[in-house]
């Protein structure tokens, strides 16, 4: 059963302590992303890997980290430096080609108490 | 500055009727634009994609027109049900060191009525 799939659904930690989302996929896509959703918002890009070992930055990086080991992984960390990580996390795969569709994973409700 | 606008406000329509959406844009210079839709509380999902070379594209009910001169793109479904009820995302992409990144706009909700 091919996806990508994100854990946990829901998040729940205190402020000041960093926590890390997880992503995988067994798609084969080379390519991996994780956006930030608020309520009523587009999705914001967050960082991107289009290959093992190797990331980029998005609009929105500040306060975060990822790793990208594996081609079937890709991990966010929130770290205590993001001013305010409360959102909806959505992590996607895609193949390389220009125009190749984005799958979404189900992703993860993060609060922070 | 740069902007992708989509209608804010939520579109409401019959059982039957056609829906149109609007993304708008300013500043940006896609090489192709996707749409995709979005269910409460759950990851998008890939509907259509459109190239710059290309003024229309069709997929059963569905069909998204694109215009780099107006830089505005259409997304019409037709015969709509309620079973359409969502939001709708576009995104741009191909923008000039940009790799296969996408950038969304802030969606569109749409409510069909029976």
């Amino acid at each position: 059963d091919g996806g990508i799939t994100q854990s946990p659904k829901y998040l729940f930690r205190k402020e000041g302590q960093n926590v890390t989302l997880s992503c995988e996929q067994n798609l084969n896509h080379d390519a991996m992303y994780w956006y930030r959703q608020d309520p009523g918002q587009g999705l914001r890009l967050i960082y991107y890997s289009q290959i093992v070992n190797d990331f980029q930055k998005g609009d929105i990086a500040e306060g975060y980290s990822v790793s990208r080991e594996k081609k079937e992984s890709f991990p966010l960390t929130v770290t205590s430096a993001q001013k305010n990580p409360t959102a909806f996390y959505l992590c996607a795969s895609s193949m390389v080609l220009a125009g190749d569709e984005q799958f979404f994973g189900p992703g993860t409700r993060l609060t922070v108490l | 500055s740069q902007k992708i606008e989509q209608n804010s406000e939520a579109l409401n329509i019959q059982e039957g009727k056609t829906a149109t959406l609007t993304c708008n844009y300013t500043n940006y210079s896609p090489a192709y634009l996707q749409w995709y839709r979005q269910d409460p509380g759950r990851g998008p999902v890939f509907l259509l994609l459109i190239r710059e070379n290309e003024k229309e594209k069709r997929k059963e009910r569905l069909k998204v027109t694109f215009d780099t001169t107006l830089k505005q793109s259409l997304f019409h479904i037709t015969a709509s049900q309620p079973a359409d009820s969502a939001t709708y995302l576009c995104a741009l992409g191909g923008l000039t060191g940009g790799g296969n990144k996408l950038t969304f706009g802030t969606g569109t909700q749409l409510k069909v009525e029976l």
